[in-house]
């Protein structure tokens, strides 16, 4: 079945060391994206992508970096320069010629 | 930069209509969409409009653009219990890729 794969669906690591969430997308999709979503704050956008090898900062970029070597994969590093890294991180997809963004299950990153 | 403002909760009779409201800035908006979130869960699209039209419908769902104002409502008639949820408004800018969301609205429904 065509989708997108976040694994895992629940991560702990400890303070100060980096960590890297997968997205991965069978539907051939060009545009990728990665938002952060807190209580009460929503989704906010931290980086995203339209093109293999291409990638722009979003909202909340500081903190995080990204790769885009593959159409299929965006993973999303959490680096330890990150101050508050706990959080649900959410990967999306998006044919760019259609509206859609298909939405992955999510990460839940626990920084302990 | 571009905004989305919605407010926080909305609770609502079960069978009565709950409308939820969205407001924007970015004026080169191309698409605008609601989403639906169950707990734990990724996010669902329920609806998009163009920003070139005044209304959508599909089903239950209703939605109401007045692009002057940058104001954007979803209505969902008959509001089951299954429809407890958080809804989020978003907007695709004309200038890249770019999808703005808004902090999300808790729908509760009432017995």
């Amino acid at each position: 079945d065509g989708g997108i794969t976040q694994s895992p669906k629940y991560l702990f690591r400890k303070e100060g060391q980096n960590v890297t969430l997968s997205c991965e997308q069978n539907l051939n999709h060009d545009a990728m994206y990665w938002y952060r979503q807190d209580p009460g704050q929503g989704l906010r956008l931290i980086y995203y992508s339209q093109i293999v090898n291409d990638f722009q900062k979003g909202d909340i970029a500081e903190g995080y970096s990204v790769s885009r070597e593959k159409k299929e994969s965006f993973p999303l590093t959490v680096t330890s320069a990150q101050k508050n890294p706990t959080a649900f991180y959410l990967c999306a997809s998006r044919d760019r010629g259609t509206t859609e963004a298909f939405f992955g299950q999510g990460t839940r990153l626990t920084v302990v | 930069g571009e905004d989305v403002e919605q407010s926080l909760f909305l609770s609502v009779r079960e069978g009565d209509s709950s409308v939820i409201n969205c407001t924007y800035t970015d004026s080169s908006s191309t698409y605008l969409y609601w989403y639906k979130q169950e707990p734990g869960a990724g996010l669902q699209l329920l609806t998009y409009i163009f920003s070139n039209m005044d209304m959508k419908q599909d089903q239950r769902l209703t939605v109401l653009l007045n692009k002057k104002d940058k104001h954007l409502s979803l209505r969902i008639a008959d509001t089951q219990t299954g429809d407890s949820a958080i809804y989020f408004c978003a907007e695709m800018g004309g200038r890249d890729d770019k999808i703005i969301f808004g902090k999300g609205t808790r729908l509760h429904i009432l017995p």
